[in-house]
């Protein structure tokens, strides 16, 4: 099946700093998208992007689906940023429909 | 609802016992799915019901685990003969259908989840 790598696995922030989250994938797909799960475990859509840039306020997200890959961006960070980010494609195929998810980027950030 | 609920939150149950997870997607979504969240681990798919298809049961661990979903609505994920390797969080998400113009949108949304311990 599809693989997932995102990286790096853990990120330590200075309050106000900026970031980028990488997220590979090895083979093409149809839907991507970027998680960020609080500390009560909640998964909190960020981005639905399986190609081209979108902006939310500090975050963007960038996926070049041709080259396999999607990057995060964080920018001006807030200790309220802290969690882990997660990666999920679906694939291309067929009547088939799930996700599936990279280990994650355990993100702190520090006061 | 406006999102995505799964009930009980939490579940404690002794091994062998039997138990049932039940998930509401959000109103008009046509896909459902399941998941399961091991400590510190990424999400791993169990099942998918897509309308009135036969459901993608692919990810299912073994023969202890099914689902049902009536219609478009409610699911139930129940775990027979509980096993500590099942202790894990399940979450479930819906979406709406692809569709087959336009667009090809599939986004999940994902419910609160329920946390299951096996002792």
């Amino acid at each position: 099946g599809i693989q997932v790598e995102q990286s790096p696995p853990d990120l330590i922030l200075q309050e106000g700093a900026n970031s980028t989250l990488r997220c590979n994938f090895s083979d093409s797909v149809n839907n991507l998208q970027w998680f960020h799960q609080n500390p009560w475990g909640q998964l909190i859509n960020l981005f639905y992007i399986p190609s081209g840039t979108k902006q939310n306020g500090r975050l963007s997200a960038t996926t070049v689906a041709t080259e396999r890959y999607s990057l995060l961006y964080i920018s001006s960070s807030q200790t309220t940023d802290s969690g882990v980010y997660f990666c999920a494609v679906e694939r291309r195929a067929g009547a088939n429909s799930k996700l599936t998810f990279g280990k994650g980027i355990t993100l702190s950030v520090r006061p | 609802g406006a999102g995505v609920s799964q009930s009980p939150s939490n579940k404690v149950t002794e091994k062998g016992k039997d138990v049932e997870l039940r998930c509401d997607p959000i109103s008009g979504h046509t896909a459902l799915y399941w998941y399961r969240q091991r400590l510190g681990q990424g999400l791993e798919f169990l099942i998918y019901f897509q309308g009135n298809s036969a459901p993608d049961k692919s990810g299912l661990p073994s023969d202890r685990f099914s689902a049902e979903r009536t219609g478009e609505s409610v699911s139930t994920l129940t775990i027979q003969r509980t096993q500590q390797e099942d202790s894990a969080v399940y979450l479930c998400a819906s979406s709406l259908a692809r569709s087959r113009g336009l667009a090809d949108y599939n986004e999940q949304f994902f419910g609160p989840g329920t946390r299951l311990t096996v002792l």
